[in-house]
């Protein structure tokens, strides 16, 4: 009963050095997110993808590079990590169906820039 | 564009009180409204979601009634528990997939 399984869920960065979140989710859904969440801001929305081989910007996108090469995952790349980097970063996945679009969300990756 | 307001926390309130999170949001269309509860140190969780006007979601004592009218989604619970204590996220989908966030609202149950 896996659902969005996120790794790694910890890690620390220097600033320039790169690294990528890996999103893995075994629900078949078409659709993939990646999220930032930072105090006081809620949840914003880094890219998205709709469907395999697909990908799209969302409200933050700037410094980040994803990449949807198989529909069960969703890959999020920093190619230089910078201290406003450092987040808890969320991956989700959902499926529009007659009831809308529920979405599914990872436990989460702690990422700190230093 | 599309958008979602909550009230600020934290909302403090003693057990067994009456709890009300508001929430407004701003979009064109029909969006799906819901709202997600966050506990410390993990993911976010889905806690009810409403998907028409005047439909009513509910799960573990919480409610919340999409209202077009009034562009709102209110959370309600009749009796909180210490347990209940977390983040709480109204968010609104709409025809695209996206899914628009508020802020968040910090709730703390004291025994």
């Amino acid at each position: 009963n896996a659902g969005v399984t996120q790794t790694p869920k910890f890690r620390v960065l220097k600033t320039g050095q790169s690294m990528t979140l890996l999103c893995a989710q075994d629900m078949n859904h078409e659709y993939m997110y990646w999220y930032r969440q930072d105090p006081g801001m809620g949840l914003r929305l880094i890219h998205y993808s709709v469907g395999e081989g697909t990908t799209a910007k969302g409200e933050v996108p700037d410094g980040y590079n994803v990449s949807r090469l198989k529909k069960q995952n969703f890959l999020l790349g920093l190619e230089s990590a910078a201290p406003s980097q450092t987040s808890v970063y969320f991956c989700a996945s959902s499926r529009m169906d007659r009831d809308g679009n529920t979405i599914y969300f990872g436990e989460g990756s702690w990422l700190t820039v230093v | 564009g599309n958008s979602v307001t909550q009230m600020e926390g934290p909302v403090t309130l003693s057990e067994e009180a009456f709890l009300t999170i508001n929430c407004t949001y701003t979009a064109t269309g029909y969006p799906s409204l819901f709202w997600y509860v966050q506990y410390p140190g993990e993911g976010l969780q889905l806690l009810l979601k409403a998907t028409k006007a005047d439909d009513k979601g509910s799960n573990k004592g919480f409610e919340a009634t999409y209202r077009k009218e009034t562009t709102s989604f209110h959370l309600e619970k009749g009796s909180v528990q210490v347990s209940d204590s977390a983040v709480y996220f109204c968010a609104l989908s709409s025809n695209t997939g996206k899914l628009i966030f508020g802020q968040g609202t910090t709730l703390q149950v004291k025994p």
